[in-house]
This record gives structure tokens, sequence and C-alpha cells, in this order.
């Protein structure tokens, strides 16, 4: 059982369409993140929240828009996606410092 | 520009034996190198880590080593089993910087066959 918990696991959606992804973290971390991965591909830092505060944008386009409203929970809401962005969205936290990320699980995401 | 690089991309063994990850990076000065496994529908779990003064670190049968002179990283795996099937991602941390500037390597991805 991770404590880094994502919903939901899979996502299918339109172009057109809105949606969220949320995560919840169970380890009392000061850090949030999101991240991008797709096949073949390193890890792509999209967001980080520090104390619920935006401390990064890694140059996201807009249709991606993070939402923050405690340490605990962290979201990534989706409008007008493009095909592209097709990939699995990963969530992790950490207390910072050298202490390793810990990651959930996972969104994978594709849009037709 | 600060980079990680890993080889082979992929890889296939036998149950039960050994095998060699490479990591290969341009990052100087570094802070710790980690090495995380991800299986499949999972997230990255963190395996190993070392400092730039450590040159080697085990996690049961997981075995990484470091070269801060060639800026070279492996991880051994000994008597391999079907669960060390995934992918293995190596992961450089630079020097005095925001903890959040990680460098993630491509992965290498690993298959283990009976």
């Amino acid at each position: 059982e991770t404590g880094v918990t994502q919903t939901p696991r899979h996502l299918v959606m339109g172009m057109t369409n809105k949606k969220s992804l949320k995560c919840e973290q169970h380890l009392g971390h000061n850090a949030m993140y999101w991240y991008k991965q797709s096949a073949k591909k390193p890890l792509e830092l999209m967001f980080v929240y520090n104390f619920k505060e935006q401390t990064e944008n890694n140059s996201v386009p807009s249709r991606f828009s993070p939402e923050c409203p405690n340490s605990s929970h962290l979201f990534l809401h989706l409008h007008t996606l493009q095909p592209e962005d097709s990939a699995l969205y990963l969530c992790a936290s950490s207390q910072g410092g050298p202490r390793p990320l810990h990651f959930g699980n996972g969104t994978r995401l594709t849009v037709t | 520009k600060n980079q990680v690089e890993q080889s082979p991309q992929s890889l296939i063994i036998l149950e039960g034996k050994n095998c060699t990850l490479q990591c290969n990076y341009t990052v100087s000065p570094f802070s710790n190198l980690r090495w995380y496994k991800q299986d499949t529908g999972r997230g990255p779990v963190s395996l190993t880590i070392m400092t730039f003064s450590e040159n080697t670190k085990s996690n049961g049968r997981y075995t990484a080593t470091l070269d801060a002179d060639t800026k070279q990283s492996s991880l051994h795996i000994t008597a391999s089993q079907l669960s060390d099937s995934a992918s293995y991602i190596c992961v450089v941390t630079p020097m005095k910087t925001s903890y959040d500037k990680v460098i993630f390597g491509p992965g290498t991805s690993l298959s283990v066959i009976p």
C-alpha cells in the first residue's frame, strides 16, 4: 500500500472534455509534485508545491492546471487536451532535501 | 547540460542469472545518485542512494556502485527473480540546487523469464 494515492488509475477523455486527477499523500510530507511519464522518455517534472505554494511550473501548457488546497492533496485539472498528452501522470511527495520522492501509482491518461 | 543516460534500453535474462545495468551522467557536481525500481502499472520506488563520497551500496540482491571520476554508476542484480522484471531508473540530484531539480534517466526495462 503506497503512502501516495492517485485516482483515477485510468482515464480516457476526448479533446473537448474537462477532467481532474487527484492525489493524496498520507506521509506528512511538505512537498508534492506532478510528473509526466511518456514511453521511453525520462520523467518530466510539471509542477511543484512546497507547503501549498507553487514553486515550480516547468513551462507546462495552460491546458494543465494544478491545485493544492492543503499539503496532503494535489489536483491536476485537464481541459482541451491533445493526443500527445496521453501518458502516465505520476504524483509524488517528499520531505525535501536528500530524502527520496514517494510516488503514487499514477493515472494512465489516454486522449482520443 | 546536465544529463543522465542509461544502458541498455532493455534487457531479457533467465531467472537465476545476474545482470548489471549502467548509468552515465554529466551532472557535476552532484549531491546524490539514486536508483528507483518501477514495476509495470506502479510508481517508482527508491532502491538505493549514494552520496558523491560513497562507491557502493547494497539492498538485498541489489548492489549499486558509483565511480565519481568516470561519472558512472551501475546496478547489479544477483540471482534474478521473476519479480525483478521492472524498469530501473537512475536519478541524480545536482549539488546546491532545490530538491526538486533531480534529473531522471530514461530507464532500463528488465524482463526476467523462467
